[in-house]
């Protein structure tokens, strides 16, 4: 099972992008990489996932290298409410690990 | 609506006292699986089920008992709470026990709501 490493926390401001990058240097060849999102008090939620290249949907994008050893979640012009804490997974992995905290200030 | 659902979200009861706290998902889901969270120790998988009377345990078993009679409902049983078992549940299911992962790459996992769960 690939491990992730990720940032603890990150803060940002509101209106900028925010890029949060996970290291799976481990990843297997049929892992999919998935990013998950987590308000207080609530089940997280899948956010985006991607295998390589790059994947973009209505919340994110995903950037993943060539080598796949590392991905950057990209959140476009955050607001408040994005303030939550975000888990990288990798292939069949489920442990969530302590995700990375985004404060997004005023 | 896809969901999963649990019941009740909050309950305060005391030590001893057995409890149940039951999940229910509407996706005709295989796997599903019960986890806590506590502040500082992320998310912890305490048992899991591949499929109807099929289940095992996570790395935090202890103290909690788990069925899945039906496919779409996977009760956590507290027979004897105690202190230590005050946390934040969720419940979780998905297609595969291995979302993200060869034939079910772009398997996610679905999160509950929680229960936040207080034992005096």
């Amino acid at each position: 099972l690939a491990k992730t490493t990720q940032p603890i926390s990150m803060d940002s401001y509101e209106g900028q992008e925010v890029n949060i990058t996970c290291s799976h240097n481990n990843i297997a060849t049929n892992d999919y990489i998935t990013w998950y999102q987590q308000f207080p008090s609530q089940g997280p939620r899948f956010i985006i996932q991607g295998y390589k290249t790059k994947v973009t949907n209505e919340v994110a994008s995903l950037f993943i290298p060539a080598d796949r050893k590392s991905s950057t979640l990209s959140l476009p012009r955050v607001s408040l409410s994005d303030t939550a804490v975000y888990y990288c997974l990798v292939g069949g992995d489920m442990r969530f690990g302590a995700g990375t905290r985004l404060t997004v200030k005023p | 609506e896809a969901q999963v659902t649990q019941n009740p979200r909050y309950l305060i009861t005391v030590t001893g006292k057995k409890l149940t706290v039951t999940c229910s998902q509407n996706m005709n889901h295989e796997y599903m699986s019960w986890y806590r969270q506590d502040p500082g120790l992320g998310l912890r998988q305490i048992y899991y089920s591949m499929n109807v009377e099929v289940t095992d345990k996570g790395d935090v078993p202890e103290g909690y008992k788990v069925s899945r009679k039906e496919k779409r409902n996977f009760p956590l049983i507290l027979e004897s709470p105690s202190p230590n078992q005050t946390s934040l549940y969720f419940c979780a299911s998905s297609f595969s026990p291995f979302p993200g992962f060869g034939l079910a790459a772009t398997d996610t996992q679905y999160f509950g709501p929680g229960t936040r769960l207080t034992v005096l």
